[in-house]
């Protein structure tokens, strides 16, 4: 019955390679988000969407690339991983677009990238 | 543009003491806030939220966060420390951007509970 899903949770790949993270949300929401966490914890938002539509980009690398195929998942694509790309990444979903809306967080995948 | 700054990167109590993190906010709009909490290797889970009704805000496991707008202000509280306490929270404000929903966290603070 998890709310906010991601897969995997832990991936170490070599620097250069292509990985994809994936993100479910069973909670009927229309927005979608992936935030990244650093070494020191330091939490930022990277993309947003709504109802499969881009929303925020926030300054990431065209390396990054989010997809929604359906409102229920948002993945992640990273082309040529660097060494500054590990951290923890984090899917995040609500109701809709309003302030008050509460963002309920997925467990994190952990990326290391050697 | 909206921010927060939380004061104090780590905070140490005892079991049974008060606990309180502070949150300071900046925003041009009234806000929106919410307090986070983070158990080592989870995600983030909501302790409490304004959003613009009542000014003190009641929340989950005993916490409560009062919004003081002449202080700018909205610090987390509870009564009591407890060692399952131990964890990072993060502040953090909303505010549309570009037609978008960003929610923007302060650097969160670390709660040792010791006994």
């Amino acid at each position: 019955d998890t709310a906010v899903s991601q897969t995997p949770k832990y991936l170490v790949t070599q620097m250069g390679n292509d990985k994809s993270i994936k993100c479910e949300q069973n909670l009927g929401h229309d927005t979608m988000y992936w935030y990244k966490q650093d070494s020191k914890k330091f939490l930022k938002i990277m993309f947003s969407y709504n109802n499969k539509e881009l929303i925020i980009n926030e300054t990431v690398p065209n390396r990054f690339s989010p997809k929604s195929p359906d409102k229920a998942h948002l993945n992640l694509h990273i082309n040529s991983l660097e060494l500054g790309d590990s951290a923890v990444y984090f899917c995040a979903s609500s109701q809709g677009l309003a302030e008050r809306e509460t963002q309920y967080f997925g467990p994190g995948t952990r990326l290391l990238v050697l | 543009a909206q921010s927060v700054t939380q004061l104090g990167s780590h905070v140490s109590v005892s079991e049974g003491a008060l606990v309180l993190l502070r949150c300071n906010y900046s925003s041009s709009v009234p806000p929106y806030l919410f307090w986070y909490v983070q158990y080592p290797n989870q995600g983030l889970q909501l302790l409490l939220k304004y959003t613009s009704a009542a000014t003190l805000v009641k929340g989950i496991n005993g916490f409560e966060a009062e919004f003081k707008k002449s202080e700018t202000s909205f610090h987390l509280t509870k009564p009591s420390a407890h060692m399952s306490d131990a964890a990072e929270y993060f502040c953090a404000v909303r505010g549309l951007t570009g037609g978008g929903n960003k929610l923007t966290f302060g650097t969160g603070t670390q709660l040792k509970v010791e006994l």
